[in-house]
């Protein structure tokens, strides 16, 4: 079976780090994109981040550049999130997700979505 | 930036009806790169449509999509009472891949 854990959300101060994890298993991870998305409540779904199969390319909303990373192990099966300099409106459900395949090829649409987890932001 | 529209916000309906929701793209879509995603009250989103009219993995056939360019329907045939959840449509022409607003469908 396809699944993706996340793990690592939890309350932080303001202008604080915190790195999300995001474990893979039943595919083969490396084959796949695979991409953030996160959801403050009651809000709709924010596109927040996507990295390639091999982790050379790197995808982010432009109003978080800067701020948050993005990187994979492949050994390992697992992505990351690293947030920097969290803000109160980065507090949100954060999902990770693996691209859907189209012919022989990987798209930054997603097929199998994780639980969630998630981030507080606040003092 | 491809910004995606969604109409309507809100839509009530009963069980039986046919929906049409409407997702319009501020720019070209290039090879309709665009999904469609369901999502109920405390759970993940679930994909239902890619490439604008291609069913995933065991998505029921009263859903359907359609469209090209910058303007895209997502139809579900005969509601059924599982069916009321916020949908979601995604480009994937373009980073950022950003996704609508959504349209909450309500039972009437």
């Amino acid at each position: 079976e396809v699944q993706l854990v996340e793990s690592g959300g939890h309350l932080v101060q303001p202008g604080g780090s915190l790195r999300l994890s995001c474990a893979a298993s039943g595919f083969t991870f490396s084959n796949y994109a695979v991409t953030w998305v996160r959801q403050a409540a009651g809000k709709g779904l924010e596109w927040v981040s996507g990295i390639s199969g091999s982790g050379d390319r790197t995808y982010y909303v432009d109003s978080l550049k800067g701020r948050f990373t993005v990187s994979r192990d492949n050994s390992k099966n697992t992505l990351y999130l690293q947030m920097n300099s969290l803000r109160a409106e980065d507090t949100a459900v954060y999902y990770c997700a693996k691209s859907g395949v189209m012919g022989s090829y990987y798209y930054y649409y997603m097929d199998v979505w994780g639980k969630g987890t998630t981030v507080t932001v606040s003092s | 930036e491809i910004v995606l529209t969604q109409s309507p916000g809100t839509l009530s309906l009963s069980p039986g009806e046919r929906p049409t929701l409407s997702c319009r793209a501020s720019q070209s879509v290039t090879s309709n790169y665009l999904a469609w995603y369901q999502q109920k009250p405390g759970q993940a989103p679930r994909l239902l449509i890619y490439g604008a009219s291609s069913r995933a993995t065991g998505i029921p056939d009263r859903f359907s999509g359609s469209g090209s360019g910058t303007d895209f329907t997502l139809t579900i045939s005969r509601l059924e009472p599982e069916d009321f959840a916020v949908y979601y449509c995604q480009q994937y022409s373009s980073s950022p891949y950003t996704f609508g607003r959504g349209t909450k469908l309500e039972i009437k």
